[in-house]
């Protein structure tokens, strides 16, 4: 157990559909991380909040959102659903904003999100 | 950012040494090297990391040369359990944000008895 926690586990929708996914992190880290997984695309990078504010964007799609409250939760809102959208979301924490400079990042156990 | 290059799968078996090599050429001063390790359908965990020379922990050693243009993840006497998807990710230090959690395609480890 990572200590970040993902909800929903599964997510069925349909198409044109608004979804919103949410990540616990680890208790302390102020950093959070969303990375979308797909068969063909591999681990994507979407966006990163450091206590509160964006802190990076990756290839995040204009229908995507993302917020980190007070509490430091996160969540992704995910809008006008495509099929393509249909993937494994993953949520990660990590106590520093500087990613890699001796820190590490725990992952959550993933969204699993199909859109029909 | 660094782009890494590893190979694509590798195959060994049970109770053998496995050596994982990315090449990172453009890596930058302040950049660590960090490995992570996928199963399938759940998310990466953390395996090691790096900045130069070797490092060594419970499950694995990461060598890193003096240029360090590449560097080796070395899993000792691995098992079928470590059969995963392996990735090298190198970043971080003052380029700060997720730039040290940029996954390429990583390295499917398939063990064999």
């Amino acid at each position: 157990d990572s200590g970040v926690t993902q909800t929903p586990k599964h997510l069925i929708t349909a198409t044109g559909q608004r979804v919103t996914l949410r990540c616990s992190p680890r208790s302390g880290d102020l950093s959070v991380y969303w990375y979308q997984q797909s068969l063909d695309q591999g681990l994507q990078f979407l966006i990163q909040y450091y206590n509160g504010e964006e802190r990076a964007k990756g290839n995040i799609l204009e229908r995507f959102s993302a917020q980190q409250f007070p509490d430091l939760h996160s969540e992704l809102n995910l809008s006008s659903l495509e099929l393509g959208d249909s993937a494994l979301y993953f949520c990660a924490s990590s106590v520093g904003a500087l990613q890699g400079a001796d820190t590490e990042a725990f992952f959550g156990q993933g969204t699993r999100l199909t859109v029909v | 950012l660094a782009k890494t290059t590893q190979p694509i799968s590798m195959d060994s078996y049970e109770g053998q040494e496995v050596n994982i090599t990315c090449s990172h050429n453009n890596i930058a001063t302040n950049d660590y090297i960090t490995w992570y390790q996928q199963f399938p359908s759940q998310g990466p965990r953390f395996i090691i990391q790096g900045y130069k020379t070797k490092v060594t922990n419970e499950v694995a050693s990461l060598f890193i040369p003096a240029d360090r243009k590449s560097s080796t993840l070395s899993l000792p006497r691995v098992s079928l359990s470590d059969t995963a998807v392996y990735y090298c990710l190198v970043g971080g230090g003052s380029g700060g944000g997720a730039d040290g959690l940029t996954f390429g395609k990583g390295t499917h480890l398939i063990i064999q008895p």
